[in-house]
This record gives structure tokens, C-alpha cells and sequence, in this order.
């Protein structure tokens, strides 16, 4: 079945520690967006790619890395300069253009201890 | 700029009564508008979208939903509520250039 796997579900981090998310989708979408997601506050866009190579700053991108090498990957680096990440990350994707509908991801929980 | 609020953050039923979920939307275009629903821990699902065709919306597991362009809301409905339906629901726009903004979210808490 097509979908879009996160892995790890659960992850734990020392501070100062940078971690990467990862995110593959065989659905042959062209387009792929990480959210951050903080109880009461809905979703946040961190980055996205609309193609192979290239990708944009969403409204919370400062602290995160990403890089889009393959058409099926959009992974995501945490890194030690993002002031508080704990929270839940998800991954989407969409074909693109148009407002079309995303396909989420089950989604990764980051604990900082 | 757009923005979307849901005028609850929490919402309780009792199971086999009606659903209601608001959201308010500010759009300086014609906007598409959605509704998902995200089961505890668990990714987003798409329930219904809005694309300027019918007013009416129908999505899955018996929800719908009606644009009132007047109102500039887009409000979710259910006649009759399931246990399994509780869960995180969020309204969602889209403006002219595909941006898609999330409102805050509304848990719907469904009581036997």
C-alpha cells in the first residue's frame, strides 16, 4: 500500500545532541512538508520541497535542517541550535499545485531529557 | 493573510447526540478549506474539503460540513456522535498561493 513512513515513532535526546528524522513516501508525490506540532497550537510549517533539490524555509525553520535528494525522501535534522524541540514532528505529501489534499505521516515524538 | 479559529478547544457529547465543531476562517480570496482529524499519536486524516463547487461538503464516517461565505465559517457537523470518533479535529485553509493554514485544534471528547 502507498504511504508515507516516519521512523523512528519515539526518540529520546541529550541536549546539545543534533538528531535526524527520516521520512519516505512511495506515493510519487512531488511535494513534501515537515510540521511541528505543540498541544493547542495545530500544526507549524518547518520546511518543504516542491522538487528534487530544493526546498524552502517555512514559518519555523530556525534550529532545522532538511535535504531532498531522492523524490521519496525528505529527511529532517534536529539540531543542537533549536531552543526547544520536544514536541511531535510530521511529515506530508501532496502531488502539488492546486490546493490539494496532504497525506500525513504516522509522525515522530522527540523528547529532549 | 489568512487565519483559521476554532472557537472550541475542547468539546464533549454524549454518544448517539449531534456534533458540532466551529471554525471561523479570514481569507482574502476565495478559499479552500478542510477539515482532518488526528487519532492520539497517529498522523493527520484528511474528513472533507472545500473547493468552491457545492456549499455542502459530505466527508467520511458520516461528517459534513457547509461554507457560509456571509459567516466566513465552515462549521463540522455529525448527527449522531460514535465512540469512535473521538479524537483532535482541525480546520484548515488554503489561500491563493497554496499556503495552508492550521487552526489550534478541537479535542472531541464522546461520552457512553
Amino acid at each position: 500500500d502507498g504511504g508515507i513512513t516516519q521512523s523512528p515513532k519515539y526518540l529520546f535526546r541529550k541536549e546539545g545532541q543534533n538528531v535526524t528524522l527520516s521520512c519516505e513516501q512511495n506515493l510519487n508525490h512531488d511535494a513534501m512538508y515537515w510540521y511541528r506540532q505543540d498541544p493547542g497550537q495545530g500544526l507549524r510549517l518547518i520546511y518543504y520541497s516542491q522538487i528534487v533539490n530544493d526546498f524552502q524555509k517555512g514559518d519555523i525553520a530556525e534550529g532545522y535542517s532538511v535535504s531532498r535528494e531522492k523524490k521519496e525522501s525528505f529527511p529532517l535534522t534536529v539540531t543542537s541550535a533549536q531552543k526547544n524541540p520536544t514536541a511531535f514532528y510530521l511529515c506530508a505529501s501532496t502531488t502539488g499545485g492546486g490546493a490539494n489534499v496532504l497525506t500525513f505521516g504516522a509522525g515522530s515524538r522527540l523528547t529532549v531529557l | 493573510a489568512q487565519s483559521v479559529t476554532q472557537l472550541d478547544s475542547h468539546v464533549s457529547v454524549s454518544e448517539g447526540t449531534p456534533v458540532l465543531l466551529r471554525c471561523n476562517y479570514s481569507s482574502s480570496y476565495s478559499p479552500s478549506l478542510f477539515w482532518y482529524v488526528q487519532h492520539p499519536n497517529k498522523g493527520l486524516q484528511l474528513l472533507l474539503k472545500y473547493t468552491s463547487a457545492a456549499t455542502l461538503v459530505k466527508g467520511i464516517n458520516g461528517f459534513e460540513a457547509e461554507f457560509k461565505k456571509s459567516e466566513t465559517s465552515f462549521h463540522l457537523t455529525k448527527p449522531s456522535a460514535h465512540m469512535s470518533d473521538a479524537a483532535e479535529y482541525f480546520c484548515v485553509v488554503s489561500d491563493l498561493g497554496n499556503k495552508l493554514v492550521f487552526g489550534a485544534g478541537t479535542i472531541l471528547r464522546v461520552k457512553s
